[in-house]
């Protein structure tokens, strides 16, 4: 089944709000990363958290992971309308040595 | 310059025939992957390589065949295409053999069957 599960599906924010994203997970983790894709193109890495972190900051992009209650959220602060794209989390289990994606949060930011 | 590159970025084409997706990395890296988005976003990994080796291989139809000639290149053929085929394909590739290390990907390869 698959590991990761995104929430909300889909948010709609104003320009300069600021978007949380949150995934969930089931199996234990060694680290967890969130990707952007914008339409018609492919992933690209944001920002990778270890299983003995708590919070990662870059740029405009704050992760946190709890491993307790198997779950990550991550929020951009002060959207602008070039953030609008859809994230994924993506899970490296501690068994299984592959990555598994969420199905994402469909992101739109409007001017 | 691109850091990986696949061709075709469209691919139309008739039930029953078979077509070739290629892919490229000129990031020297170690792994390289192909993974299917369907049309609800779902991105799945179907095979991964590590210097020209196959370390990954999900429950692809053996319609499937990757091949890497050299570990920047890994190609994906598939045989006697269905309707389920279509769907987009992603090429990715990462530094060394771990899967936890962050992947690049290429734009995507939007197969289409009729």
């Amino acid at each position: 089944s698959q590991q990761g599960e995104e929430d909300p599906q889909a948010l709609s924010i104003q320009e300069g709000e600021n978007a949380t994203m949150n995934c969930s997970y089931k199996t234990s983790i060694n680290n967890l990363q969130w990707y952007r894709q914008n339409s018609g193109r492919g992933l690209v890495h944001l920002i990778l958290i270890r299983s003995n972190e708590r919070e990662k900051h870059s740029g405009r992009l704050r992760v946190t992971l709890d491993t307790s209650k198997k779950s990550s959220s991550l929020l951009i602060t002060a959207s602008r309308a070039a953030d609008t794209a859809s994230y994924f989390c993506a899970t490296d289990p501690q068994q299984g040595g592959k990555l598994i994606f969420g199905q994402g949060t469909e992101l739109s930011v409007k001017p | 310059d691109t850091a990986v590159s696949q061709t075709p970025k469209y691919l139309v084409t008739q039930m029953g025939n078979d077509k070739s997706i290629k892919c490229e990395q000129n990031l020297g890296h170690d792994t390289m992957y192909w993974y299917k988005q369907d049309s609800k976003k779902f991105l799945k990994i179907m095979f991964s390589y590590n210097n020209k080796e196959l370390i990954i291989n999900e429950t692809v139809p053996n319609r499937f065949s990757p091949k890497s000639p050299d570990k920047a290149h890994l190609n994906l053929h598939i045989n006697s295409l269905e309707l389920g085929d279509s769907a987009v394909y992603f090429c990715a590739s990462s530094q060394g053999q771990g899967v936890g290390q962050p992947q690049h990907f290429g734009d995507g390869t939007r197969l289409s069957i009729l």
